[in-house]
């Protein structure tokens, strides 16, 4: 059955980095690309933008440019987010979603704070 | 970007009543391969979002036949048949007709 399992949650300070991974398992990685979302406390979902898991092009959307970083580890079916510079607002939940949103991960919370 | 709109924001609804949300689109949702891209998600208290309808009106696997999808367009609904409590949560439109993708603000579903 297909799994998308992230790494556990993220205790940061602020101007440091995070690496978010969600490893996939039950389907060939490379057949879909792989979609990341946040969500910030009590907010809605928000499209960071997404990454081909074929070529390892990454597509961000407006406002997760610079400090957000998709790459992939193909031999370990594994996807990740990089974030640096972290800020007190980038703290959230981090999904990862296969293709067209059809399996997710349980989310990675990542917190900023002093 | 294509901006989302879903209405009602919050949804009271008494056990066994049918339900329904709104979600328009501000461009047409129709893709270059004729699909309208657009999708339906389920996010119960702490957990994931689940994707309940795809391309208006196909239910994914596992999904009751009590969702179902509708529209055209720009104007989409999602209309539960007979609310079960297992349905509170929130739900939200998303169309990845073009990038950037786009969420609706959600609507909270409760029971009354």
């Amino acid at each position: 059955q297909v799994q998308l399992v992230q790494s556990g949650s993220e205790l940061k300070t602020p101007g440091a980095s995070v690496k978010v991974s969600c490893k996939a398992s039950g389907y060939t990685f490379t057949s879909q690309a792989m979609n990341w979302m946040r969500q910030a406390p009590g907010q809605g979902l928000e499209w960071m933008g997404w990454i081909n898991t074929n070529t390892g092009n990454p597509t961000y959307a407006q406002g997760f440019t610079g400090r957000f970083v998709f790459s992939l580890d193909t031999s370990v079916s594994t996807a990740y987010l990089q974030i640096s510079s972290l800020k007190a607002e980038d703290t959230a939940v981090y999904y990862c979603a296969r293709g067209r949103g059809d399996f997710w991960g349980q989310g990675t919370l990542v917190t900023v704070s002093s | 970007d294509v901006v989302m709109t879903q209405s009602p924001l919050s949804l009271p609804v008494t056990l066994g009543q049918p339900a329904s949300i709104s979600c328009r689109s501000s461009q047409s949702l129709v893709y270059s391969d004729g699909n309208t891209y657009l999708n339906w998600f389920q996010q119960r208290p702490g957990q994931s979002p689940r994707r309940l309808i795809y391309k208006v009106s196909k239910r994914d696997s596992g999904v009751p036949d009590r969702f179902s999808g509708s529209g055209s367009g720009t104007d989409f609904t999602l209309k539960i048949s007979r609310v079960e409590a297992e349905d509170v949560g929130v739900y939200y439109c998303m169309q990845d007709a073009q990038d950037p993708y786009t969420f609706g603000q959600g609507t909270k579903l409760e029971i009354k």
